[in-house]
């Protein structure tokens, strides 16, 4: 079956730019979650969503960043006046969400933003 | 904050030895997880586990849960090359994971 895939691989942008990243989950996984890694770093968590709505959104660095699953399904981070600190690879991961396996996250290859 | 420290950073070995990893944390996590990660590629999950104690094994990789669910262990029997790339305890508590910054594994022919 189809794994999480993401949206799109590579984001070149220049510095001031608002920037989308997409996720599509595997189907029927209610909870998804967004990581940033850098390099040599492993995944930071930014925001967790159990169905629609952000159940934990502690790791957003700051409010140029927001992130939408209005369906329950494709989740949107959007990031608003991008800056160079922002390069990074952006993670997705999504997981059954209930059941003995709730927590077994599944990822997708990430988007690689560069924010020139 | 939760963090987690990740053990040893680096380690190369020759193919078919046996390896071990850890994490520790000051924290108590309810789920470890053990992910492996390729370049260029998202983590990919190795084992999970949900109780204290639990130890856990899948193929030539077994992992345990310390008793008080601040630390975690991950073996690899008789590696072989494909085995190379970059492992990574995370611990989760309601939904929320915290990543160590991985172990990198080169295995020599």
């Amino acid at each position: 079956g189809a794994g999480v895939s993401q949206t799109p691989s590579n984001k070149v942008t220049e510095k001031g730019k608002y920037v989308e990243l997409r996720c599509d989950p595997i189907s029927g996984h209610t909870a998804l979650y967004w990581y940033r890694q850098s390099l040599g770093q492993g995944p930071e968590f930014l925001i967790y969503f159990q169905g629609t709505g952000a159940a934990d959104d502690s790791g957003l660095p700051n409010d140029r960043f927001f992130a939408v699953r209005p369906e329950g399904s494709v989740s949107t981070l959007k990031i608003q006046r991008t800056e160079r600190g922002d390069s990074a690879v952006y993670l997705c991961a999504s997981s059954p969400g209930l059941g003995l396996s709730y927590n077994e996250q599944f990822f997708g290859p990430g988007t690689r933003l560069t924010v020139l | 904050g939760q963090q987690l420290n990740q053990s040893p950073q680096s380690m190369f070995i020759q193919e078919g030895e046996d390896v071990s990893m850890n994490c520790t944390s000051s924290s108590i996590f309810n789920t470890w997880l053990w992910y492996k990660q390729d370049p260029g590629e998202g983590p990919v999950l190795l084992i999970a586990l949900y109780k204290a104690g639990e130890l856990t094994s899948n193929g030539r990789l077994t992992a345990q849960f310390g008793i008080t669910r601040k630390d975690s262990f991950l073996n690899i029997s008789a590696s072989i090359p494909s085995d190379v790339g970059i492992y990574f305890c995370a611990g989760v508590n309601a939904g929320k994971s915290t990543f160590g910054d991985g172990t990198t594994l080169t295995v020599k022919p």
